[in-house]
C-alpha cells in the first residue's frame, strides 16, 4: 500500500527565516510527485509536479527536490502570506489517483 | 492552471434530506474528475473517481448508494449525499485533470462546507 508522511506536522518560521517541509513516500512504481497549497477552507492549490529523482522545480520563494525516497519543499525568506497548509501527494500506478500525506502546517509570524 | 468551480460553497441540511454539490471546470474538458472529502486537521481521502459518461468508480469503505456520482458532460460532474446524517458532515472538495493515465496534474474546485443537523 502507498504510504505518504509529512514532517513536520506544524512549523513557526519568523519572517525571512528559511526552512525545508519533508515528504516522504513508500510506492510501488511512481509516476509523480505533487505539492499543493491549501489556505483554510478552501481547496488545494497546485505548485509543483515532480516525476523523476534528481529534478527541481522554483517558483518565487518555493523550491521543490526529489529523491527516490522523498521530496522537499524549501521556503527561502518566507512571507507571512506563505503561511498555510503544504500537501504532498503521490501518483502511482495506472489510474490517475493520488494518495495524499497529511499536510505540514506552516506559519510565518512578523 | 485549469480552473474549476463548486456549488454550493457550503450548504446546511436536516438529517435525513439530500444534497447534490456540482462540480464544473470551467476552462476544458476533464474526462475524469475526482471528489474527496476532508475532516478537520485531516488530509484529503478519495471517495470516488468520475468519468464521463461511464460509472464512478468508488474507493474501499465509501457507500455507492449513499454518495452517488453522475459525470454527465465533460465539464459538469455532481455528488448527491442522499439521506444524509451529522457524520457526513465534512468538506467535499472535487479535482479534474485532462487525462486518464500518465501523471497527469489534478485541479482543485474551492471546496463545499456540509453540515448535516
Amino acid at each position: 500500500e502507498d504510504q505518504v508522511t509529512q514532517s513536520p506536522e506544524a512549523l513557526r518560521l519568523q519572517e525571512g527565516e528559511s526552512s525545508s517541509l519533508n515528504c516522504s513516500y513508500t510506492v510501488s512504481g511512481l509516476r509523480g510527485l505533487f505539492w499543493y497549497r491549501q489556505d483554510p477552507g478552501k481547496g488545494p492549490e497546485f505548485l509543483f509536479t515532480l516525476y523523476s529523482a534528481g529534478e527541481e522545480k522554483e517558483k518565487e520563494r518555493l523550491k521543490a527536490t526529489l529523491t527516490k525516497k522523498e521530496s522537499f519543499l524549501h521556503i527561502t525568506a518566507p512571507k507571512p502570506e506563505d503561511s498555510a497548509t503544504y500537501l504532498c501527494a503521490v501518483h502511482t500506478g495506472t489510474a490517475s489517483k493520488l494518495t495524499f500525506g497529511t499536510g505540514t502546517r506552516l506559519q510565518v509570524t512578523l | 492552471g485549469a480552473v474549476v468551480s463548486q456549488h454550493p460553497s457550503w450548504v446546511i441540511c436536516k438529517s435525513g434530506t439530500s444534497v447534490k454539490i456540482e462540480c464544473r471546470s470551467l476552462d476544458f474538458q476533464a474526462t475524469t474528475m475526482f471528489w474527496y472529502r476532508q475532516f478537520p486537521k485531516q488530509s484529503l481521502m478519495l471517495m470516488a473517481t468520475s468519468n464521463e459518461g461511464s460509472k464512478a468508480t468508488y474507493e474501499q469503505g465509501v457507500e455507492k448508494d449513499k454518495f452517488l456520482i453522475n459525470h454527465a458532460s465533460l465539464t459538469l460532474s455532481t455528488l448527491t449525499v442522499t439521506s444524509a446524517h451529522p457524520e457526513d458532515s465534512s468538506f467535499y472538495i472535487c479535482s479534474e485533470t485532462s487525462g486518464n493515465y500518465g501523471a497527469d496534474t489534478q485541479y482543485f474546485g474551492p471546496g463545499t462546507r456540509l453540515t448535516v443537523l
